[in-house]
């Protein structure tokens, strides 16, 4: 029962570093998404995915890429890690039901 | 643009109190609407939802109506218990091309003491 996989579940970098933040799911959904959560400013969309081949920005995507490498496989990538990029990143994918996103369980990036 | 806005936090209550948290919204055209749960050290639960004017989502003891006259979708408990120390979103789909894509409020903070 995997449902939303991230890796890593922590990393600490140096500004100027790169990363990349894996995502599967293995539900068969179309849509996936990536998120970061700030204290005191909920979720923010940075980029999703609506179907394989396609990707699109959301919200804040500046300093960020991504890749929809399969359907099951969405990744975000931080070419030069800057300190504002310090946040709890999560991965989700779309259910059938409007609105009903699973979430991975969160991904703690600290750029030093 | 859409928006959510949440009652400030944290909020503390005792065993068997009730509970309110307020959730009101910016969106145009019908938004779906969606309370979200975060449990300490997990990724986001869908806890229940509304699409349309005047539905009541429910799940778990948890209710909201879906108010568009007040543009609010209030989440309410009758008896809280320790277990239910979370971080709640509210969230909204405005449908159509955005492709699920969702736009929560700020989370507030619940904890609840024996």
């Amino acid at each position: 029962n995997a449902g939303v996989t991230q890796t890593p579940k922590f990393q600490v970098l140096k500004t100027g570093q790169s990363m990349t933040l894996q995502c599967a799911q293995d539900m068969n959904h179309n849509s996936m998404y990536w998120y970061r959560q700030d204290p005191g400013m909920g979720l923010r969309l940075i980029y999703y995915s609506a179907s394989e081949g396609t990707t699109d920005k959301g919200e804040v995507p500046n300093g960020y890429n991504v890749s929809r490498l399969n359907k099951r496989e969405f990744s975000l990538r931080l070419e030069s890690a800057a300190p504002s990029q310090t946040s709890v990143y999560f991965c989700a994918s779309k259910g059938g039901y409007p609105g009903e996103l699973f979430f991975g369980e969160g991904s703690r990036l600290t750029v030093l | 643009g859409d928006s959510v806005t949440q009652m400030e936090g944290p909020v503390t209550l005792s065993e068997e109190a009730f509970l309110t948290i307020n959730c009101t919204y910016t969106a145009t055209g019908y938004p779906s609407l969606f309370w979200y749960v975060q449990y300490p050290g997990e990724g986001l639960q869908l806890l229940l939802k509304a699409t349309k004017a005047d539905d009541k989502g429910s799940n778990k003891g948890f209710e909201a109506t879906y108010r568009k006259e007040t543009t609010s979708f209030h989440l309410e408990k009758g008896s809280v218990q320790v277990s239910d120390s979370a971080v709640y979103f509210c969230a909204l789909s405005s449908g159509g091309t955005s492709y699920g894509k969702l736009t929560f409020g700020q989370g507030t903070i619940l904890t609840v003491h024996p």
